[in-house]
């Protein structure tokens, strides 16, 4: 079954842990993606990657991290996570050929992170 | 900047109305436009997209949307809803070609009344 994977779905931490998100996908997409989602913000873009080792700043990347060494994961690293973290996260992949699902992303089931 | 504006942020209807969600994007040239759906407690999901060709657009659960161009509209529309609709949906736009960057609205928030 196609399909983004996230772990965890649910974390609550304290202000200064590091922790790792991470994010794999089985449809062999190049272009992956990070989304915060916060009521009455919508959904706002962390970092995306358009191939392995290829990776770039979204709308709000301040405090977070990223790496893309293999094309199917693309791990989301808080080094210091601070309140203000708090949300709901989403991974996204999506196809770069020239096919009929080519724009269209798919997405984790969401990682709820509390930061304390 | 590019943008997509949803002019609603909540809509309360009950079963059997008619729902049109509006949806407007800011930018000109090739677009590609696409309705995305999160139930309660879900990730978000496609429900139909439209890159060219016929304007009017069929997507799942009974959904389409019509592409009117010179109103730079992309509006949702279902004839008769039901209590599962309830959820947010999403408005999301790219420009151009090799551009996968989607650029989304801030949701509309979705409630039937059974």
């Amino acid at each position: 079954e196609a399909q983004v994977t996230q772990n965890p779905r649910y974390l609550i931490t304290v202000t200064g842990k590091k922790l790792t998100v991470t994010c794999s996908q089985n449809m062999n997409h190049e272009y992956m993606s990070w989304y915060r989602q916060d009521p009455g913000l919508g959904l706002r873009q962390i970092y995306y990657s358009m191939n392995v080792e290829v990776t770039d700043k979204g709308d709000v990347p301040e405090g977070y991290k990223v790496s893309r060494k293999e094309k199917r994961n693309f791990p989301l690293i808080l080094e210091s996570p601070s309140p203000n973290q708090t949300s709901l996260y989403f991974c996204a992949s999506s196809s770069t050929d020239s096919g009929r699902d080519r724009y269209e992303q798919y997405f984790g089931p969401g990682t709820r992170l509390t930061v304390t | 900047a590019q943008s997509v504006s949803q002019h609603n942020h909540h809509v309360i209807l009950s079963e059997a109305a008619s729902l049109e969600l509006g949806c407007n994007y800011s930018y000109g040239g090739t677009v590609n436009l696409f309705w995305y759906v999160q139930y309660p407690g879900q990730h978000l999901q496609l429900l139909l997209k439209y890159f060219s060709g016929d304007p009017l657009v069929k997507g799942i659960k009974g959904f389409e949307a019509e592409f009117i161009k010179s109103k730079f509209s992309f509006n949702l529309r279902k004839p008769s809803v039901q209590w599962s609709d309830t959820a947010e949906y999403f408005c999301a736009g790219s420009a151009g070609d090799s551009n996968y960057q989607l650029i989304w609205g801030a949701g509309t928030k979705l409630i039937i009344k059974p």
